[in-house]
């Protein structure tokens, strides 16, 4: 069975540093692009970033593009995303996101729950 | 960026009856060289994750009911529930994926009248 346990999500404050987990189970972690989906308050998806299943290429949204860094530890089948320079705008759930294929250029096939950034003073 | 407009943001249809919503991208997301559609539907109800209906404009997910369906091809894509079920109630979105940075349309909320 597919599972994505989405973790790390909590209040921080503007300007201040987070990182998100994402433990992956139940398929070939390494063979799958894998992202990071945010979804605002009571808005619409907003794709975030990718890492590429066949080579590791990563790819950010303009919006966290020199802010966020997306990674993956593949002896611990665990995808991350390390926030930095968080602004009140990067509030929103963030979810981890697998790829239906290797490339990149990929839909999204399953979902984890979620994890909750709030960026608040 | 490739564009994704939805329309309509919202409708009330009746239990039994179809609704349609409609998918147009700023740009072809038609690739060439296999004759496919980069475009996916996507289902989500409150508190939930998104769950992934239709792929390559018009193919089913397993485990998808046969009301769902998808057409469409270039810039223009249509998703359509042939009798619209109380579970149906949710937000559908589209997304490209011809292009990084993958984009999402806005959503359309389906609701009962």
């Amino acid at each position: 069975e597919v599972q994505l346990l989405d973790s790390g999500g909590g209040l921080v404050q503007p300007g201040g540093s987070l990182r998100l987990s994402c433990e992956a189970s139940g398929f070939t972690f390494s063979s799958r692009a894998m992202n990071w989906v945010r979804q605002a308050p009571g808005k619409g998806l907003e794709w975030v970033s990718v890492i590429c299943g066949d080579n590791d290429d990563t790819y950010y949204a303009d919006s966290v593009r020199g802010r966020f860094t997306i990674s993956r530890d593949k002896s611990k089948n665990t995808l991350y995303l390390q926030m930095n320079s968080l602004r009140a705008e990067d509030t929103a759930l963030y979810y981890c996101a697998r790829g239906r294929r290797g490339s990149c250029y990929s839909d999204f096939d399953f979902w984890g729950q979620g994890t909750l950034v709030t960026v608040s003073s | 960026d490739i564009v994704m407009t939805q329309s309509p943001e919202s409708l009330a249809v009746s239990l039994g009856e179809r609704a349609t919503i409609n998918c147009k991208s700023s740009q072809s997301v038609l690739y060439s060289s296999n004759n496919l559609n980069y475009l996916t539907w996507y289902q989500q109800k409150p508190g939930q994750p998104p769950k992934l209906l239709i792929y390559w404009a018009s193919t089913r997910e397993s485990g998808v009911p046969d009301r769902f369906s998808g057409s469409g091809s270039g810039t223009d894509f249509t998703l359509t529930i042939s009798s619209l079920q109380a579970e149906d109630v949710a937000v559908y979105y589209c997304q490209q994926h011809y292009d990084i940075p993958l984009t999402f349309g806005g959503g359309t909320k389906v609701e009962i009248k």
